[in-house]
């Protein structure tokens, strides 16, 4: 297995601009999550979905942010218009569910380093 | 309002001796809790877990130990080994894992040749 793909791996863009980050999680996971590290608060959920329906979007910094999840291999977190701030690693991690498999733990991508100028 | 926290945020130890890292949570409906190390450019990696069930869980060289009634965890890795050296963080959930994850900040282990 590939394991969890996002793109792009760096991003550097201008404040004011649309960003894309985009996500692939393994085949047969049913859950996805979106994290964001900065220093000060380590990593912090944004957002997750099961089965393609996002169920707590409680970790979204503000209305600029926004994810959707059209089909199960296929996500993407959008943020418009884009701040410094902004500026942090963006991961995408999935997992399936507990019950079936007994596992736990979830499986990062890579990441995606983003910097707003 | 930080549920998890690790306090220290850097850690050196020399090779071969114990690294214990520790974790402190406030939220008592945590009942699961994950260890995950993290190298630089890579996304974080599942290392062990352990559930409220149990006080200590072993795996190689590395043990967490549970401390419920302190809302305290600690990870030992012993002995201690230079690929070792990366960023440690851990995470709790409710519902035995099938809630969300909540993370700390993490502690940066530096294993000294």
């Amino acid at each position: 297995d590939a394991g969890v793909i996002q793109s792009p791996r760096h991003e550097v863009t201008e404040m004011g601009q649309e960003v894309t980050l985009r996500c692939k999680p393994i085949s047969g996971h049913d859950y996805l999550f979106w994290y964001r590290q900065t220093m000060m608060r380590g990593l912090e959920l944004l957002i997750y979905f099961n089965n393609n329906v996002p169920i707590d979007d409680s970790g979204m910094p503000e209305d600029r942010f926004s994810a959707k999840m059209p089909n199960a291999s296929f996500s993407t977190l959008k943020i418009q218009p884009s701040e410094p701030r902004d500026s942090a690693v963006y991961f995408c991690a999935s997992r399936p569910q507990v019950g079936t498999s007994g596992k736990v733990e979830q499986f990062f991508g890579p990441g995606t380093r983003l910097t707003v100028l | 309002d930080q549920q998890v926290k690790q306090n220290s945020p850097s850690l050196s130890v020399q090779e071969g001796r114990i690294s214990i890292l520790n974790c402190d949570y406030t939220n008592s409906m945590f009942d699961y809790f994950l260890w995950y190390k993290k190298y630089p450019a890579e996304g974080p990696t599942f290392l062990i877990s352990i559930s409220s069930i149990k006080d200590k869980n072993e795996d190689g060289r590395f043990t967490v130990f549970l401390n419920k009634s302190a809302k305290h965890l600690s990870l030992h890795i012993v002995p201690s080994q230079p690929g070792d050296s990366a960023v440690y963080f851990c995470a709790a959930s409710a519902n035995f894992g099938n809630e969300k994850l909540t993370f700390g900040t993490g502690t940066r282990l530096t294993i000294i040749p």
